[in-house]
C-alpha cells in the first residue's frame, strides 16, 4: 500500500505569500501530525488531528499558521503572509492508532523556501 | 529549552563494527522512547522503540538501552553496514495524553557514516 504522501515537495514563495501544502496520510490512518523540520534541526510538532477533529495545535509558532482535515483523511497546512523564518521542512506523519500512537509514519515533506 | 538532546552531530564508523548513537533527555514525564532513521529526501522512518518500563530492547542488528535514573539511551547497531549510513533522530513522547496526543520530542539528530 502507498505510505504518507505530501504536496508539493519543493515551494519557493516570496516574502508575504500564502502557501497551502497537503498531506495524504496512509488509508485508515485515525491519527494525523505535522512537525516543521529546521535545517539542521529534528522535527518540531506543530499540530494533531484525530479523524476531523483538530485536538492539539499548540506548536503552531502563530497565528498565521492554520490546518485542517475536514474530512478526516487529506489534510492542508496553510501559512499566511509567509516570512524568511517559516523557511524549513514541513513534515506529515500519520498513525493508525487513536492513543499511544507513538510509531508514527512520516511522509517525505515539503521544503518551503521563502524568499 | 531542549527537551531531548543527541550532543554529537556526526560518527563515523568502520563497516562491521559496533555504532553507537547517544541521546539524553531532561523530561521525567517521557515514558516512551524511539529511533528514527532519514536518509536524504525522505522522511523519517521508524527503526526501534522503548518503554520506560524496560531497559533494553533488541530487534536484529539494533538494540536500544534505557537508563532512567541517568535519563539517558543509546542506540547499539551491530554489526554496522554501509546500508546503515543515514541521519539517526531520537524521539521522545509524554504517557497517555487527554483526548491521546502522542506528540513525539525530536533530538538534533546524528548523521552517521558507515565505511567499507
Amino acid at each position: 500500500g502507498a505510505g504518507v504522501s505530501q504536496s508539493p515537495r519543493y515551494k519557493v514563495a516570496k516574502r508575504g505569500q500564502d502557501v497551502a501544502l497537503r498531506c495524504d496520510p496512509i488509508s485508515g490512518h485515525v491519527s494525523l501530525f505535522w512537525y516543521q523540520q529546521a535545517l539542521g534541526q529534528g522535527p518540531e510538532f506543530l499540530t494533531y488531528f484525530q479523524n476531523e477533529a483538530q485536538l492539539d495545535k499548540s506548536g503552531l509558532p502563530s497565528d498565521r499558521f492554520f490546518a485542517e482535515r475536514p474530512e478526516g483523511s487529506v489534510s492542508t497546512l496553510k501559512i499566511q503572509r509567509t516570512q524568511q523564518e517559516d523557511s524549513a521542512v514541513y513534515l506529515c506523519a500519520s498513525s493508525p492508532k487513536r492513543t499511544r500512537s507513538y510509531e508514527q509514519y512520516f511522509g517525505p515533506g515539503t521544503r518551503l523556501t521563502v524568499t | 529549552d531542549q527537551q531531548v538532546k543527541q550532543n554529537s552531530p556526526s560518527l563515523s564508523v568502520q563497516e562491521g563494527r559496533i555504532s553507537i548513537l547517544n541521546c539524553d533527555y531532561t523530561n521525567s514525564m517521557f515514558d516512551y522512547f524511539l529511533w528514527y532513521k532519514k536518509y536524504p529526501a525522505e522522511g523519517p522512518t521508524f527503526l526501534i522503540s522503548i518503554s520506560s518500563i524496560k531497559d533494553k530492547n533488541e530487534d536484529g542488528r539494533f538494540t536500544v538501552f534505557l537508563n532512567k535514573s541517568a535519563k539517558h539511551l543509546s542506540l547499539h547497531i551491530v554489526p554496522s553496514q554501509p546500508g546503515d549510513s543515514a541521519v539517526y533522530f531520537c524521539a521522545a513522547s509524554e504517557g497517555v495524553r487527554v483526548r491521546g496526543a502522542q506528540k513525539l520530542v525530536f533530538g538534533q539528530g546524528t548523521r552517521l557514516t558507515i565505511n567499507p
